[in-house]
């Protein structure tokens, strides 16, 4: 069963202090790992998609990486902006037609000014 | 660009009652989803429409959930009765059909079960 585990649950930053978010993932033949920001009462906003290992795609303080077997979402230097919950998901090629994410509980990022 | 839009943004109702809401997807994308997410967990795939046929609807409640898109455009989820275990946020998302590109949400209707 294709599966989406991240880590840590929450973390606490100051602002200035780069860390990484971590997602590991099971999955019958990947079809895209996706990247997603949500705010609170918002819906999850698009970030990445990365299609094979050693892959990497960077937006503003963000660098996303992947692996077979885990993805690092890396912030550096981070403001109190990025503060929000990372969501990582998975799509596998179970299913045929059908293009369902697979979401993990996300991790909830505090950066302090 | 204008995003997925969705209605209402809250709703509140007692336990066997129904609710319907209402998505309407970014221009262009033939492909349409419904995910609910229950607090502190991750979206959950409910439904995915491929113009105005379903894709995927393993995981849809079927005994109480329904969801219709006529024309291939707009769509609307509904949940008759409702039980309390679906208090959650239901997301609407869209893509273009090609299974590499994104899922683009919005904001939900937040769903309290009283």
């Amino acid at each position: 069963e294709d599966q989406v585990t991240q880590s840590p649950e929450a973390l606490r930053l100051q602002e200035g202090e780069s860390s990484s978010l971590n997602c590991s993932y099971t999955v019958s033949g990947l079809r895209g790992l996706f990247w997603y920001r949500q705010d609170p009462g918002k819906g999850p906003e698009f970030l990445f998609t990365l299609y094979s290992a050693g892959e990497e795609k960077e937006k503003e303080r963000l660098k996303a990486t992947l692996t077979k077997k885990e993805s690092f979402l890396h912030i550096t230097a981070p403001k109190p902006e990025d503060s929000a919950t990372y969501l990582c998901a998975v799509r596998s090629n179970y299913g045929g037609a059908t293009n369902k994410l697979i979401f993990g509980t996300g991790t909830l990022l505090a950066v302090q000014p | 660009e204008a995003g997925v839009a969705q209605s209402p943004r809250y709703k509140i109702i007692e336990k066997r009652q129904s609710v319907a809401f209402w998505c309407n997807p970014i221009s262009g994308h033939a492909t349409l989803y419904w995910y609910q997410q229950i607090l502190g967990q991750g979206p959950k795939l409910l439904i995915q429409f491929q113009n105005n046929g379903v894709v995927d609807d393993s995981q849809l409640p079927k005994d109480r959930f329904s969801a219709e898109r006529l024309k291939g455009v707009d769509s609307t989820l509904k949940i008759q009765p409702a039980k309390l275990e679906d208090s959650a946020v239901y997301l609407c998302a869209s893509s273009h059909p090609d299974s590499y590109q994104p899922q683009h949400f919005g904001d939900g209707t937040r769903l309290s079960i009283l």
